[in-house]
């Protein structure tokens, strides 16, 4: 089955210490992005990667690390969490012709 | 920046019925996607309907439809015989067309959609 795999789905951590979240793809899509998702914000741009070894910022990029050594995966890195990065986060990947993105389940994360 | 507005954060409709979901965007680009996803309660995000700008007609995807008006910005979703599993928040999203971009989809808020029975 086609699809995106994020985990965990669901993680709750204090403040400073440092957390993975990872993401995979078994679909050989080029690009790959990071949103977060808040109320009354929809969905906003972390990072984004058009292929291995590739990667930029998006909207909010602050506090979040990326890599992209492998096709299939795209790990979103919080090297020091703070409260204000609790959201909900989804890792999506897509091939090129505006044929939108395909979306893991998501991970609801908590920092307290 | 491309902007997506969805001015209606609530809406409600009663089974069988028909409802409509409002969208518009800015952008100065004449190229370009624009997307309906769902999101239910497991919020897993769905991609419902896909147009692309230089395509005058209507997508249409079983019970959904679109109402794309270009020069007026707006695409708008009809859901036609509401179900109870089209409960869901409906986002609208834009993505720029051409090499070079982000692969940015822009979302707008939402629209939180209840189908009473």
């Amino acid at each position: 089955e086609a699809q995106v795999t994020q985990n965990p789905r669901y993680l709750i951590t204090v403040t400073g210490k440092k957390l993975t979240v990872t993401c995979s793809q078994n679909m050989n899509h080029e690009y790959m992005s990071w949103y977060r998702q808040d109320p009354g914000l929809g969905l906003r741009q972390i990072y984004y990667s058009m292929n291995v070894e590739v990667t930029d910022k998006g909207d909010v990029p602050e506090g979040y690390k990326v890599s992209r050594k492998e096709k299939r995966n795209f790990p979103l890195i919080l090297e020091s969490p703070s409260p204000n990065q609790t959201s909900l986060y989804f890792c999506a990947s897509s091939r090129t012709g505006g044929y939108g993105y395909t979306f893991g389940s998501g991970t609801r994360l908590t920092v307290v | 920046a491309q902007t997506v507005t969805q001015s209606q954060p609530e809406m409600s409709v009663q089974e069988a019925e028909t409802v409509t979901l409002s969208c518009t965007y800015d952008t100065s680009e004449n190229n370009y996607y624009l997307f309906w996803y769902k999101q239910p309660p497991s919020r897993q995000m769905i991609l419902v309907i896909r147009q692309e700008a230089y395509k005058q007609q209507n997508a249409t995807e079983n019970r959904f439809s679109v109402n794309f008006q270009k020069a007026a910005k707006s695409f708008s979703l009809k859901i036609s015989d509401s179900q109870l599993g089209d409960t869901a928040m409906y986002f609208c999203a834009f993505m720029k067309q051409g090499a070079g971009n982000n692969n940015d989809m822009r979302f707008g808020a939402g629209t939180r959609l209840t189908v009473k029975p």
